[in-house]
């Protein structure tokens, strides 16, 4: 595997499900982020990591909670979700937090009914 | 005023054409300017970057940074069918604020 992988592509859940979404890098860096992608907006950030670390949560609300158990594992828990939260999530890493750089995985296509 | 404005499109040329992409943006503390480009059911692709004002030229891209403006700019000369994506222009100030746009959907016909 190369790059940035996430998995799984694709996931309808119900809005009292609990599911997670997995992102992994290989590219050796140490910033991992979630991005939400929603039609016609731009690409939001909610969550920064560097060095296993949170840096930034852009007010993202409870029901998405991260995990980052070490540089190349980023997971996001999902709990109780709404149909507005249907989206393509984006996992990106880069070398560094901040990095102008940043490598995108193909995304998690998540429908909430 | 939104941070980072971009033309959503969609854009329609035909191959061979040249493209111009735009972006505008509020923020003057911006430095490092890219673009993304992201095809259908994949992740954005760093395509070029941009450090402060300035040109920079990559093949057939071309990267424009007026920032006494605010503006910047992404050309494509002889478009081809496989730069139809969607192109996402993004600012930082280094290791604060990274923000995009929301994109512009080209399609380039054969």
């Amino acid at each position: 595997e190369t790059g940035v992988t996430q998995t799984p592509r694709h996931l309808v859940m119900g809005m009292t499900n609990k599911k997670s979404l997995k992102c992994e890098q290989h590219l050796g860096h140490n910033a991992m982020y979630w991005y939400k992608q929603s039609a016609k907006k731009p690409l939001e950030l909610m969550f920064v990591y560097n060095f296993k670390e949170q840096t930034e949560n852009n007010s993202v609300p409870s029901r998405f909670s991260p995990e980052c158990p070490n540089s190349s594992h980023l997971f996001l828990h999902l709990h109780t979700l709404q149909p507005e939260d249907s989206a393509l999530y984006l996992c990106a890493s880069s070398q560094a937090s901040g990095s102008y750089e940043q490598y995108f995985g193909p995304g998690t296509r998540l429908t909430v009914t | 005023q939104k941070e980072v404005e971009q033309d959503p499109g969609p854009l329609s040329v035909p191959e061979g054409a040249i493209v111009s992409l735009n972006c505008t943006y509020s923020n003057s503390a911006f430095q490092y300017f890219m673009w993304y480009r992201q095809y259908s059911r994949k992740g954005p692709e760093l395509l070029m970057y941009t450090y402060s004002s300035g040109n920079k030229e990559d093949g057939r891209f071309t990267a424009q940074v007026d920032k006494s403006s605010k503006y910047i700019s992404l050309f494509i000369r002889d478009s081809q069918p496989s730069d139809s994506a969607t192109y996402l222009c993004a600012m930082s100030n280094y290791g604060q604020n990274f923000v995009f746009g929301p994109g512009t959907r080209l399609s380039v016909l054969p």
